[in-house]
């Protein structure tokens, strides 16, 4: 079946360094990719998404392209900041019953450092 | 606007007993899904509600584990008998569905109900 693998964590960073979070998944068909974020005390947000190949999802200063030769969609960050400590979940979805099922990886955790 | 809200917050149940878990979608909403995520895991789906209906409940655990819906509003998980392995949070999503009958594919979460079974 359909699946997201992403890498583990905790992942541990200082403020302005350079963030590479990678993910990759395994789907028959078309399935649209998505990165979900959990603050501490907080709900899953949507972060960004992408709907076809080669597309880049964007917001708050991250992006992740949709990569079908690869089968990945890596999240990165030029330059985190504390408040982006929090932990990430790819996500994709797999249609079928006439909905889209969200299916997770298994989340990782960033920590920032002043 | 409002969110998904969900209550409570926190349970701390003993084995054996029923629990039920109330979530409340964005208005409008008539997708509706609850996942499960364990400690230190990824979200694991339970069951999908379209109105009042449930067509895919597949990711429900055991027959402990059963979901309603009415008035295309608010949805209940109730888990029977509950074991420790039972422990986890429970979040809600909701989402909009399009004029093709189909669920849209942004879900919008609630804040879970943390589960504790002693």
């Amino acid at each position: 079946g359909d699946s997201v693998t992403q890498m583990e964590g905790p992942v541990t960073l200082s403020e302005e360094a350079f963030l590479t979070i990678n993910c990759t998944y395994t789907a028959t068909g078309y399935p649209s990719l998505f990165w979900y974020v959990q603050y501490p005390g907080e709900g899953l947000q949507l972060l960004l998404k992408a709907t076809k190949a080669d597309d880049k999802g964007s917001n708050k200063g991250f992006e992740a392209t949709y990569r079908k030769e690869t089968t990945s969609f890596h999240l990165e960050k030029g330059s985190v900041q504390v408040s982006d400590s929090a932990v990430y979940f790819c996500a994709l979805t797999s249609f079928s019953g006439g909905y889209n099922k969200l299916i997770f990886g298994a989340g990782t955790r960033l920590a920032v450092h002043p | 606007g409002a969110g998904v809200s969900q209550s409570p917050s926190n349970k701390v149940t003993e084995k054996g007993k029923d629990v039920e878990l109330r979530c409340d979608p964005i208005s409008g909403h008539t997708a509706l899904y609850w996942y499960r995520q364990r400690l230190g895991q990824g979200l694991e789906f339970l069951i999908y509600f379209q109105g009042n209906s449930a067509p895919d409940k597949s990711g429900l655990p055991s027959d402990r584990f059963s979901a309603e819906r009415t008035g295309e509003s608010v949805s209940t998980l109730t888990i029977q008998r509950t074991q420790q392995e039972d422990s986890a949070v429970y979040l809600c999503a909701s989402s909009r569905t399009g004029t093709s009958g189909y669920a849209f594919d942004e879900q919008f979460f609630g804040p879970g109900t943390r589960l504790t079974v002693l």
